[in-house]
């Protein structure tokens, strides 16, 4: 199985609020996980890369943070969100033939 | 550091026309390259799939080709159809990390 699934679906929070996306994912054990971020009219944008528990590579400096406290469970966060914030998470997962699957996306609006 | 530029970032065409969308991207050590199609406000599905070795690939009515010496890929579609209307993204695989282009918005008029 390669399902992947984020929560939550739709998300509005004010400027200074936390913020905490979860993907959790089935299929292989240990598997390599991206959190993107793909902006109104713009591409995706590479934020997290995870190769194991407690294995994050950050890619942009900013506010947001990730973590992976479980085998297949992979969190964003931030303690305090901009404006800038705002987009269309998207966790994704590459299967072991190099195939990237994704999950449906959180939509989050920093108001 | 890798960076992947689709052309165009827009297209419209009739129904029933071939067409073609294009991919550069700058490092050409790559593992892989995917076309994928994204739907407004969902995810992402992946199409095809190329490996660096690989020149091509095909699906259906999609072909994907790959010339890594230049950096370069397409994806053609043939005989397009309104339920083609879509975005379409590239993305380039090295390392860890999975790079992506903007995107070419199709939309086919029926």
């Amino acid at each position: 199985s390669q399902t992947i699934h984020q929560w939550p679906a739709t998300l509005v929070q004010p400027v200074g609020s936390p913020l905490s996306l979860e993907c959790t994912v089935e299929g292989t054990s240990n598997p390599n996980l991206y959190w993107y971020r793909q902006a109104a009219g713009r591409g995706l944008q590479l934020l997290f890369y995870s190769v194991g528990i407690g294995q994050i590579s950050s890619e942009v400096p900013q506010n947001l943070s990730a973590s992976r406290p479980q085998d297949r469970q992979f969190i964003l966060s931030s303690k305090k969100l901009l404006l800038s914030d705002s987009g269309f998470y998207l966790c994704a997962k590459p299967t072991n033939k190099r195939r990237c699957y994704f999950g449906p996306g959180t939509r989050l609006t920093v108001t | 550091k890798q960076e992947v530029t689709q052309i165009p970032a827009a297209l419209s065409v009739p129904e029933g026309e071939n067409l073609v969308l294009n991919c550069s991207f700058t490092d050409s050590a790559i593992y892989n390259l995917q076309w994928f199609r994204q739907d407004p406000g969902k995810g992402l599905t992946s199409l095809l799939l190329i490996q660096s070795s690989q020149r091509e690939q095909t699906s259906g009515r999609l072909n994907a080709s790959l010339d890594k010496s230049s950096g370069r890929s397409t994806l053609y579609i043939a005989a397009s159809q309104p339920g083609d209307s879509a975005t379409y993204l590239c993305a380039v695989e090295g390392g860890n990390d999975m790079r992506f282009g903007a995107g070419t918005r199709l939309t086919v008029k029926p």
